[in-house]
């Protein structure tokens, strides 16, 4: 298996605009999350779904972001209108269950000008 | 509600001598635990897990944890350190639960560096 993909790798864009990260979970696992890692607040989870259902959205930071799992290999996050505040890398990551070890993908550095 | 907490930003060790990352946790029921390493530029990498069984865990890139339940903490250790050790490491933690809804919290990263 290729691991977990996601895509962009790094992306640039100016305040306003909207941005989708891609991310592609490995086959057979039921849960997918997205997380957010920036050097102030650490590593933080935004949203994680099981069996393409959204499970917990409390890390959301606010109605810019939504993230969708149309099906069990693809996931969007979504950010419209980015922020300056928003750079950061933002990690995908899947696992069978909660109780086993999520495999991360390589992430995507976003650069909000 | 569970918490994890590593107190240490940063450990230096010269490479040879023994290394230890500490965390702790706080969780209402049983815990599973978890560390992770990321490398720069990198996610983050699966190095061990703590479900039941022996406290003392062995996993990857010859790195172990001692489960201490009376002290609620979770050390990673390694008897002798590699400059190729110099991470970022991540502890995680859950409470085993019987619940979809129950997911992972991550400390806030302890930088460790390896001097030659």
């Amino acid at each position: 298996d290729a691991g977990v993909i996601q895509s962009p790798r790094h992306e640039v864009t100016e305040m306003g605009q909207e941005v989708t990260l891609r991310c592609k979970p490995i086959s057979g696992h039921d849960y997918l999350f997205w997380y957010r890692q920036t050097m102030m607040r650490g590593l933080e989870l935004l949203i994680y779904f099981n069996n393409n259902v959204p499970i917990d959205d409390s890390g959301m930071p606010e109605d810019r972001f939504s993230a969708k799992m149309p099906n069990a290999s693809f996931s969007t996050l979504k950010i419209q209108p980015s922020e300056p505040r928003d750079s950061a890398v933002y990690f995908c990551a899947s696992s069978l269950t909660t109780r086993r070890e999520q495999f991360f993908g390589p992430g995507t550095r976003l650069t909000v000008l | 509600a569970q918490s994890v907490a590593q107190p240490e930003d940063q450990v230096n060790v010269a490479e040879g001598n023994p290394l230890t990352v500490k965390c702790t946790y706080s969780v209402s029921g049983n815990p599973y635990l978890f560390w992770y390493v990321q490398y720069p530029n990198r996610g983050l990498q699966f190095l061990l897990k703590y479900i039941t069984g022996d406290n003392l865990v062995k996993g990857s890139y010859g790195f172990e944890a001692e489960f201490n339940k009376s002290q609620t903490s979770f050390h990673l250790k390694k008897p002798s350190a590699l400059v190729s050790d110099s991470a970022l490491y991540f502890c995680a933690v859950r409470e085993e639960e019987y619940s979809s809804a129950s997911k992972i919290i991550f400390g806030s990263g302890t930088r460790l560096s390896i001097r030659p």
